[in-house]
């Protein structure tokens, strides 16, 4: 269980325009998902917190009008990445959250990822 | 000073070696700290989690939290070539509060 899967795994997209990416859980619900960014050789970047049914959390410097983020169901958030410039090449990777079985406290599934390229 | 530190590594070990991963953290509220494997080009994979202190064991891998001294490890016995991957640590003050990673150490298993 705990499944999390991304679509598109890798784009190509022209500057200018702009690229959805979708995150689904699987195989449990999911109030909250998580986007990060991650460049290479580097660690995690959380960029904002989706929670369903309500507006993103974005974390400091990142451009909420830039990276649109919608929440709809409690399997599926998407991250449209808008008027794409190739300094937003990068990879992009979704979490969602779900409730273990230890207290009520929460695990993080990642999803496989999202390359995106602009040229 | 970062909330969590992870040497980066490039960490080279024999197969059938024993791996030490390991983690220090600044802010003494964290309560949840979590491993997670990540093979390139590919999302991370939780592979422990461990709530406050202690040790937990996972087949070859165990987990060990030092509260005292705000460290947490990753012990891998017998590692294989497979086990060659970023390994990266993530910790939370609360159930509900976002993961702060660490930096991740690359760890290469040779035959």
């Amino acid at each position: 269980g705990a499944v999390v899967s991304q679509h598109p795994s890798w784009v190509i997209c022209k500057s200018g325009t702009s690229v959805k990416i979708e995150c689904r859980s699987l195989d449990f619900q999911a109030t909250t998902m998580f986007w990060y960014r991650q460049f290479p050789k580097q660690s995690l970047m959380l960029m904002a917190t989706s929670n369903e049914g309500s507006k993103a959390t974005y974390e400091q410097g990142v451009e909420k009008d830039k990276f649109l983020i919608n929440h709809a169901s409690l399997t599926l958030s998407t991250l449209t990445v808008t008027s794409a410039h190739p300094e937003d090449s990068s990879f992009y990777i979704c979490s969602a959250r779900r409730t273990s079985g230890l207290g009520g406290v929460y695990e993080q599934y990642f999803g496989p990822g999202t390359r995106l390229t602009v040229t | 000073q970062k909330e969590v530190e992870q040497d980066p590594g490039p960490l080279s070990v024999p197969e059938g070696a024993i791996v030490s991963l390991n983690c220090t953290y600044s802010n003494s509220a964290f309560q949840y700290f979590m491993w997670y494997r990540q093979y390139s080009r590919k999302g991370p994979e939780l592979l422990m989690y461990t709530y406050s202190s202690g040790n937990k064991e996972d087949g070859r891998f165990t987990a060990q939290v030092d509260k005292s001294s705000k460290y947490i490890s990753l012990f891998i016995r017998d590692s294989q070539p497979s086990d060659s991957a970023t390994y990266l640590c993530a910790i939370s003050s609360g159930g509900y509060n976002k993961l702060i990673f660490g930096a991740g150490t690359r760890l290469a298993v040779h035959p």
